[in-house]
């Protein structure tokens, strides 16, 4: 079946400008992950969503960083007023979720964003 | 606090030698789960392995095993006969047994395989 999708795969901007990345997870996976690969700070997880819930937003670095999700399915990830440190591999994931268990995630092939 | 540890920054290997890459990791919860991914050059995480903390039997998928020992806390991998395809950025995490599910990854190895 599908796995996780994500686009743009490559993004630059000025900035200042905002950004959105979109998510698509597999298919029935209730559990929703953002998480940031940077070449000095690793992989870091960025929001959590359990369905359209998102229990954890411990994560995102700054007022500027937002994240929703619609219909159980598709996460947004947006960038207000976007900073060069904001430059990173944005990684989507998603699992089966729930609540008595813990299940592999399973990682989109990321966003490139470039902030210039 | 949860942390995971991987020492080995880079190691190369020359096509069909053993290779053995190491994580540790800290954790006051009794259960909790470790996992393995696997980065290639494309960039996209490929999951490998997850092991339940009360669960100790090392297990073994084809040229790849692992040996999990919760009184060392440390959960390594080991690739027999390295092959070029087997290059790629490792790493290992921790999940808590509740609440978020988020990963915690180590910093990664990046395993080269010579011909």
């Amino acid at each position: 079946g599908a796995g996780v999708s994500q686009s743009p795969s490559n993004k630059v901007t000025e900035k200042g400008k905002d950004v959105e990345l979109r998510c698509d997870p597999i298919s029935g996976h209730t559990a929703l992950y953002w998480y940031r690969q940077s070449l000095g700070q690793g992989l870091e997880f960025l929001i959590y969503f359990q369905g359209n819930s998102a229990p954890d937003k411990s994560g995102l670095p700054s007022d500027r960083f937002s994240a929703e999700r619609t219909g159980g399915s598709v996460s947004t990830l947006t960038i207000q007023r976007t900073q060069q440190e904001d430059s990173a591999v944005y990684l989507c994931a998603s699992s089966l979720g729930g609540t008595s268990g813990t299940y592999e995630q399973y990682f989109g092939p990321g966003t490139r964003l470039t902030v210039t | 606090a949860q942390k995971v540890t991987q020492a080995q920054t880079e190691i190369s290997v020359v096509e069909k030698e053993d290779v053995t890459l190491d994580c540790v990791y800290e954790t006051r919860d009794t259960t909790y789960y470790l996992f393995w991914y696997k980065q290639p050059p494309s960039g996209e995480l490929v999951f490998l392995i997850r092991r339940n903390s009360f669960d100790e039997q090392n297990e073994i998928s084809g040229r790849y095993s692992w040996n999990f020992q919760k009184s060392t806390s440390s959960f390594n991998f080991t690739i027999t006969a390295s092959q070029v395809v087997d290059s790629a950025v490792y790493f290992c995490a921790l999940i808590r047994s509740y609440n978020t599910d988020k990963l915690i990854f180590g910093t990664g190895t990046r395993l080269q395989v010579f011909p």
